[in-house]
């Protein structure tokens, strides 16, 4: 079975200050995803990477890949109140159709 | 676009009673998803099906949990008979295409009494 392990669990910082969340495993993905989550709600997809060091950006959200395609992380600039929520990563198993593995998540709280 | 659409949203019955789960998945979504969160713990996927038939069921617990689509459209998930350790959130998801985006539902909280 393979396992995500997501650091930190639990972040609180103030509005304007950045934060990195990471997203660590010993096993190779074919690709990884990110999801934000609301309470009540489903996960809602970020993106997707797919190549070994990939990086991708989403405003100030800046994701990247690791080279090894074991491990990713979510950088996020200048963060908002808007950006409170539950952060998920979940890699896509590899030789498997579209079977997600999740990370534990990191709960992230942005207050004014 | 309708999204995803689960019923229902919540249930609370006791150990031993079964409980039925649907799932709406968006129209002309092939691929439907059931994953599950208990206890606190990360998401872990049930199964999936394409269409009618069952793609990959090895998330599946143990015999307890049935899950049909019938049709290739809307998909049921049934726990008979539950029990204390099938308490959590269902959720389930459907994409186009077999490795595109998932488009997930707002989750069944189950709680088993």
């Amino acid at each position: 079975t393979q396992l995500l392990e997501q650091s930190p669990q639990f972040l609180s910082i103030q509005e304007g200050e950045n934060l990195t969340v990471y997203c660590n495993s010993s096993s190779v993905f074919s690709s990884l995803q990110w999801y934000r989550q609301e309470p009540g709600e489903g996960p809602v997809l970020l993106v997707t990477v797919v190549t070994g060091g990939e990086v991708k950006k989403l405003k100030r959200l800046t994701f990247q890949f690791g080279d090894a395609r074991k491990d990713s992380s979510l950088h996020i600039t200048a963060a908002q109140p808007g950006d409170t929520g539950l952060y998920l990563c979940a890699g896509e198993e590899t030789g498997t159709a579209s079977k997600l593995t999740f990370g534990t998540g990191t709960r992230l709280q942005v207050t004014l | 676009e309708a999204g995803v659409t689960q019923f229902p949203s919540h249930s609370v019955i006791e150990k031993g009673q079964t409980v039925t789960l649907r799932c709406d998945p968006i129209s002309g979504h092939d691929n439907l998803y059931w994953y599950r969160r208990v206890m606190g713990k990360e998401i872990k996927f049930l199964l999936h099906f394409v269409k009618e038939s069952k793609q990959d069921e090895s998330g599946m617990p143990n015999n307890r949990f049935l899950a049909e689509r019938t049709g290739g459209t809307y998909s049921t998930l049934k726990v008979q008979p539950a029990e204390l350790e099938d308490s959590g959130v269902y959720f389930c998801a459907s994409s186009q295409d077999l490795r595109g985006k998932l488009f997930f539902g707002s989750g069944t909280q189950l709680s088993v009494l």
